[in-house]
């Protein structure tokens, strides 16, 4: 398959504790993003990598959470001192500069509930 | 910040009967994609208009963009049970970033 690919596709985990997200691109794209998903809302942007350049976040990322591309391919999310608040399923997506009008390729998603 | 308006939340209707959902926006969208959401799945490109008064087609699906650029439409005639999901329009304010709307669910009755 050569989709997105996220793991693991769910996580459930206490409040407090740390959780971290992987997500694999397209392998030709070098544009990478991370969005959240609550139930009954639309994806909301969360941050956007060209190759390894970290180059939008959204206020939405507190300081609890980091995105890393280290080597411009795969990317990892991590949320410190998880709380419920942070339930949601955390989507991964990919494209390619020079796509005409940003066309993205989301993963299918993990599934983060906080208890 | 700008934002997308949907229209109707919701949607039931009986497989082969048409359906419609609405992407209004207060300020004119530089362009405006189409996504569709399975239950239990991701969301999945459908389409991206960029001109005013543009028109695509796929299948039973009916896209429009306004003249004015502000607004959407996704048409799709006599709905199927695969037509079943949450569709969401969404736009790129010039940046990377897509801003999405809440959605139409669909369900459609056999």
């Amino acid at each position: 398959d050569t989709g997105v690919s996220q793991d693991p596709r769910h996580k459930i985990t206490k409040r407090g504790q740390n959780v971290t997200f992987r997500c694999d691109p397209i392998s030709e794209h070098n544009r990478l993003y991370w969005y959240r998903q609550t139930l009954g809302q639309g994806p909301e942007f969360l941050t956007y990598f060209q190759n390894e350049a970290q180059l939008e976040k959204s206020r939405l990322l507190s300081d609890r959470f980091s995105a890393e591309r280290p080597k411009g391919s795969f990317s990892t999310l991590e949320i410190q001192r998880t709380e419920q608040g942070d339930s949601a399923m955390y989507l991964c997506a990919s494209s390619l500069a020079g796509n005409s009008g940003n066309t993205i390729y989301f993963g299918e998603g993990s599934w983060l509930t906080v208890v | 910040g700008q934002q997308v308006m949907q229209i109707p939340q919701y949607q039931h209707v009986q497989e082969g009967e048409d359906f419609t959902t609405y992407c209004n926006s207060s300020t004119t969208l530089s362009n405006i994609q189409w996504y569709k959401q399975r239950p239990g799945g991701h969301p999945v490109f459908l389409i991206q208009l960029v001109k005013s008064g543009e028109v695509k087609k796929q299948k039973r699906l009916t896209f429009q963009f306004g003249e004015a650029k502000k607004n959407s439409s996704l048409h799709i005639t006599a709905t199927q049970t695969t037509d079943v999901g949450t569709y969401f329009c969404a736009y790129g304010a010039g940046s990377y970033q897509l801003t999405f709307g809440k959605g139409t669910k669909l369900s459609v009755i056999p």
